[in-house]
């Protein structure tokens, strides 16, 4: 079963490093969703695409981050000079989306970013 | 806006004793709601989901939910529970009314079995 896949389960890096992290959803998926948890707390929506389209990102935390996905496959999530608030666990999920209403997200199991 | 209340942070059952997670939420048109459950360091699992089709909504692992739309509840049950029912909780509601949009999470409820 090839569920969504993220890469990589952990990273850890300096403040004022750039990240990126990747996100493979489920293959026949359309519809791609980013959130961030933090500790204690329920994941928080950042963005979503639908194909390589990006829906909504006002919800992006800063101009800090940003998230591509080029040909509506895998995408991206990229945090520039990454500060201590940031540290998290950012989740992607996938769903199918457009004319097939209700459809459940599928989570990967997320990264998780230590900033140092 | 959309949003959902989970009124306990913590619960407490014997294993083999019912299980009561207590969910409101608030939403301006009817809202789709699910329960999601997460174990450590693992990624989200859908256990149900409401969308409008039947207010008692029956899940895995013997989990059940009831929408009242009276009291804006959704709250989650199951009659039995199990050891491996550990875990983090999460009542969560639809951004949107248009379907298959991003998901508003509540801040979960840590459930622990006790032997």
């Amino acid at each position: 079963d090839t569920g969504v896949s993220q890469d990589p389960r952990h990273k850890i890096t300096k403040r004022g490093q750039n990240v990126t992290f990747r996100c493979d959803p489920i293959s026949e998926h359309n519809r791609l969703y980013w959130y961030r948890q933090t500790l204690g707390q329920g994941p928080e929506f950042l963005t979503y695409f639908q194909n390589e389209a990006q829906l909504e990102k006002s919800r992006l935390l800063s101009d800090r981050f940003s998230a591509e996905r080029p040909k509506g496959s895998f995408s991206t999530l990229e945090i520039q000079r990454t500060e201590q608030g940031d540290s998290a666990m950012y989740l992607c999920a996938s769903s199918l989306g457009q004319g097939i209403s209700n459809q459940p997200q599928h989570f990967g199991d997320g990264t998780r970013l230590s900033i140092l | 806006a959309q949003s959902v209340t989970q009124l306990d942070s913590h619960v407490s059952v014997s294993e083999g004793t019912p299980v009561l997670l207590r969910c409101n939420y608030s939403s301006s048109y009817s809202p789709s709601l699910f329960w999601y459950v997460q174990h450590p360091n693992k990624g989200l699992q859908l256990l149900l989901k409401y969308t409008s089709a039947a207010t008692l909504v029956k899940g895995i692992n013997g989990f059940e939910a009831e929408f009242k739309k009276s009291e804006t509840s959704f709250h989650l049950t199951k009659p039995s529970a199990h050891m491996s029912d550990a875990a983090e909780y999460f009542c969560v509601v639809s951004l949107t009314n248009s379907g298959n949009t991003p998901l508003v999470f509540g801040k979960g409820t840590r459930l622990s079995v006790i032997a």
